[in-house]
């Protein structure tokens, strides 16, 4: 099975500050990897798919990117609203699987 | 819009049956593939199975294989989800997702997720 390793796990920052997560497949899924964002209580939600995609009605701060196994979401500016936790899937194998999530937390 | 909403969770006792259900609007379900994904209380998101479009392919995660089967109704817009020999460890949010294809890729709506508490 794929194992999606997501870092860090726990990530403080401030509102404007440039956010990197990163997201690390135990072997090659080509570019097949999601993200979402996920606020307490609430359902998760699309942001990028086909690793550098935007969904329709995110904002255009966010971005991801890929080299390799390795898979990047950029947040150029964090805003209030993005203070949340962040997970990448991917779906290049028929058993789907999630990274462990980071929590962008306010420093 | 489209809408997924979920029913069915509660409190059951391990080892245990209880089926969840997930009532599907404002799209053709019958031309998507359909998910469960569960999230236990302060952790992660788990994918739990997923089942094509029409119902011919489905496949599970390691930590339910064998236990649980998924199904649809695509004649009443309806997932479910059949839980048996249920576990501590199956405690969680249990949420529907929609793919963006007929079978498993990534997910574009998500149900409010129903609660599943395995408890003695």
């Amino acid at each position: 099975d794929i194992q999606m390793t997501q870092s860090p796990s726990t990530l403080s920052a401030s509102v404007g500050d440039r956010v990197t997560i990163t997201c690390r497949a135990s072997q090659s899924i080509s570019n097949w990897l999601a993200w979402y964002q996920q606020k307490p209580g609430k359902a998760p939600k699309l942001l990028i798919y086909d690793g550098s995609s935007l969904e329709s009605g995110v904002p255009s701060r966010f971005s991801g990117s890929a080299s390799g196994t390795e898979f990047t979401l950029t947040i150029s500016s964090l805003q209030p609203d993005d203070f949340a936790t962040y997970y990448c899937q991917q779906y290049n194998s028929n058993l789907l699987a999630f990274g462990q999530g980071t929590k962008v937390e306010i420093k | 819009q489209v809408q997924l909403v979920e029913s069915g969770g509660g409190v059951v006792q391990p080892g245990r049956s209880l089926r969840l259900s997930c009532a599907a609007s404002g799209f053709t379900f019958s031309s998507y593939g359909m998910h469960w994904v569960r999230q236990a209380p302060g952790k992660g998101l788990e994918w739990v199975a997923v089942i094509s479009f029409d119902g011919s392919t489905k496949y599970f995660g390691d930590s339910v294989k064998g236990r649980f089967t998924i199904s649809r109704d695509n004649s009443k817009n309806t997932l479910f989800l059949q839980m048996n020999s249920l576990r501590a460890e199956d405690t969680a949010v249990y949420y529907c997702a929609k793919d963006v294809h007929e079978s498993g890729t990534y997910f574009d709506y998500w149900g409010l997720g129903t609660l599943v508490t395995v408890s003695s």
